[in-house]
């Protein structure tokens, strides 16, 4: 079935520090890919997302390019800030089922604690 | 705030019990997706709706259960709870179901913990 492997954390960082975070999935046909954010007592938010082959998302300084012959979508931000301080999951969402189903859950990572120090 | 919206915020019961989460979508939304957070598990698909009709099922155990109403807020039930039921649970709308592609808008979620 699909999943989502992402880089372990914690990932603890100074405020200005270049940030990756690696994610690669593992799906049949082409997949739609996501990154959502979740700070501290509050929901997913969705920070990007890419839904074809070298197709790049960004938001808010943050990029990920869907990478198909690598299977990855990294994310990536030049200059992180305190307020990035959260946790960031990687998902994917699949094409129809063989079935003929719609089924366009969300499957994701185990999630990517991120710290950033002033 | 993502227009979705859950209630209750935080629900503590005790094993065997039965309780009911509420989600309300965004207006316009036809589909709504269950999905609960733990730290074993991690964020884990439950069951999705659209339009008032079951489409999908994930990893749902039979204890639990969900519906969509007519004015398409949709609610889970816990039934015959156990300790490892104890999790965040998070409902997500979008507008129709047929596009990958789609946003999902997550609420805040329930945080339920079974003593």
């Amino acid at each position: 079935g699909d999943s989502v492997t992402q880089m372990e954390g914690p990932v603890t960082l100074s405020e200005e520090a270049f940030l990756t975070i690696n994610c690669t999935y593992t799906a049949t046909g082409y997949p739609s890919l996501f990154w959502y954010v979740q700070y501290p007592g509050e929901g997913l938010q969705l920070l990007l997302k890419a839904t074809k082959a070298d197709d790049k998302g960004s938001n808010k300084g943050f990029e990920a390019t869907y990478r198909k012959e690598t299977t990855s979508f990294h994310l990536e931000k030049g200059s992180v800030q305190v307020s990035d301080s959260a946790v960031y999951f990687c998902a994917l969402s699949g094409p129809p089922t063989n079935s003929g189903g719609s089924n366009y859950k969300l499957t994701f990572g185990k999630g990517t604690l991120l710290t950033v120090n002033p | 705030d993502s227009g979705v919206t859950q209630t209750p915020k935080h629900l503590i019961t005790a094993t065997g019990q039965r309780v009911t989460l509420r989600c309300s979508p965004r207006s316009g939304d036809l589909s709504v997706y269950w999905y609960q957070q733990s730290l074993d598990q991690g964020l884990q698909f439950l069951i999705h709706y659209y339009n008032g009709e079951e489409r999908a099922k994930g990893n749902i155990l039979e204890r639990f259960s969900a519906q969509q109403f007519p004015d398409l807020h949709s609610e889970l039930n816990l039934s015959s709870l156990e300790l490892g039921d104890s999790a965040l649970y998070f409902c997500a709308s979008s507008v129709v179901s047929g596009n990958p592609i789609e946003t999902q808008y997550f609420g805040p979620g329930t945080r339920l913990l079974v003593l």
